[in-house]
């Protein structure tokens, strides 16, 4: 157990519609960070939230949005959805906001299949 | 565009003998580079990393191999073990603030070792 936890694991909706994400870092974690993983590929880096605030941004696409609050827990909110966007999204969490990679710990990802 | 890739999708070896799982990147643009270990229903955990100013980095059965010419990385694990059956990802973390805690994915490589 990473200590980093997501809801929902699955989760089934229609092309259109708006679903969110939810994450809670590891206990003591400032950094939250969103990753995409397609069939057959990598996972793809959405953003990172250091405190609250936005840190890095990948290539999130404009229908994608995230924030972090104060409590420091995270929600990814995916609008108008398309069949594409069927994915696992996994969020991580670290203490700082640049971690070198050993303390980044991930979640076991949201299942989100597009029908 | 800074790339990284893993251009085996899998990988089959026996019990106690070495895997050798593979990464090339396409950029200079890293400070780190990682590898990553993924179970089944379960989030991504980290397993090895090396600096980009070192060549080798060794963690028992683990050594990453870096070979900046070549733009090459490599996993070896000896003796392979049954256990070790899962994805690896390859990953690399870009210099930079504004890359904050940022990755960058390969594909992924399914081990499977045979007992």
């Amino acid at each position: 157990d990473s200590g980093v936890t997501q809801t929902p694991k699955h989760l089934i909706t229609a092309t259109g519609q708006r679903v969110t994400l939810r994450c809670s870092p590891r206990s003591g974690d400032l950094s939250v960070y969103w990753y995409q993983q397609s069939l057959d590929q990598g996972l793809q880096f959405l953003i990172q939230y250091y405190n609250g605030e936005e840190r890095a941004k990948g290539n999130i696409l404009e229908r994608f949005s995230a924030q972090q609050f104060p409590d420091l827990h995270s929600e990814l909110n995916l609008s108008s959805l398309e069949l594409g966007d069927s994915a696992l999204y996994f969020c991580a969490s670290s203490p700082v906001a640049g971690a070198s990679g050993n303390t980044i710990y991930f979640g076991e990802g949201s299942w989100l299949t597009v029908v | 565009d800074q790339q990284v890739k893993q251009n085996s999708p899998s990988l089959s070896v026996q019990e106690g003998r070495i895997s050798i799982l593979n990464c090339d990147y396409t950029n200079s643009m890293f400070d780190y580079f990682l590898w990553y270990k993924k179970y089944p229903a379960e989030g991504p955990t980290f397993l090895i990393s090396i600096s980009s100013i070192k060549d080798k980095n060794e963690d028992g059965r683990f050594t990453v191999f870096l070979n900046k010419s070549a733009k090459h990385l490599s996993l070896h694990i000896v003796p392979s073990q049954p256990g070790d059956s899962a994805v690896y990802f390859c990953a690399a973390k870009p210099l930079g603030y504004n890359q904050g805690g940022k990755l960058i994915f390969g594909q992924g490589t399914e081990l499977s070792v045979k007992p």
